[in-house]
């Protein structure tokens, strides 16, 4: 069965430094997501991606994130200058039609 | 603004106990529901979905959820747990209209041999 995949499973950085989480999602999905889940927290939506745009972001994705569809296969989730408070588990996403499949996760450390 | 609360944050059952789990959600308009579990070390998994049509919805692993749209609830049911059950559980609705998926808190789930 298809899987969506994540790398790293787990990053670790110092604050203020660049990071580029990847994701590789199904491949004939077209609507893809990034979530983030605060350690005892729930899973918060980040941003959707479609047709090679963002089509709606939360208010906790500021000017320091950005996505990315490098080529047909990758979708990249980068923070440009880490906070401690980014530290969480990152979760990629895709869809088809209904129903959206999620990756193992990346845990991100900032500190 | 749609957001979804689930009663439980921990619950602790003995094997062939039944299950019920709690699950509102607050939206006016028409929704999609969805339950994912996450075992201990592993990712998201969709459990069961609802859509349209029966709102009686059966899931993997002998799962099932009831939509009932007057009391905005959508509550899992396992008539029989099994401590391969043990996993945090997460009701998730989203707009009709809309993309993002809105998640509860979860509730941890923790079945004793």
């Amino acid at each position: 069965e298809p899987e969506v995949t994540q790398t790293p499973s787990h990053q670790v950085t110092q604050m203020g430094q660049e990071v580029i989480l990847r994701c590789v999602p199904i491949s004939n999905h077209l609507y893809f997501y990034w979530y983030r889940q605060i350690l005892g927290q729930k899973v918060e939506f980040l941003v959707s991606f479609y047709n090679n745009e963002i089509s709606e972001k939360s208010e906790i994705f500021d000017d320091q994130f950005s996505v990315e569809r490098p080529d047909g296969s990758n979708f990249t989730l980068k923070i440009r200058s880490t906070k401690l408070e980014d530290s969480a588990m990152y979760f990629c996403a895709s869809r088809a039609g209904a129903g959206q499949y999620f990756g193992p996760g990346t845990r991100l450390t900032v500190t | 603004a749609q957001s979804v609360s689930q009663h439980n944050h921990h619950v602790i059952l003995s094997e062939a106990a039944s299950l019920e789990l709690g699950c509102n959600y607050s939206y006016g308009g028409t929704v999609n529901l969805f339950w994912y579990v996450q075992y201990p070390g592993q990712h998201l998994q969709l459990l069961l979905k609802y859509f349209s049509g029966d709102p009686l919805v059966k899931g993997i692993k002998g799962f099932e959820a009831e939509f009932i749209q007057s009391k905005f609830s959508f509550n899992l049911r396992k008539p029989s747990v099994q401590w391969s059950d043990t996993a945090e559980y997460f009701c998730a609705v989203n707009a009709d209209r809309d993309d993002k998926i809105i998640f509860g808190k979860g509730t941890r789930l923790h079945i004793l041999p």
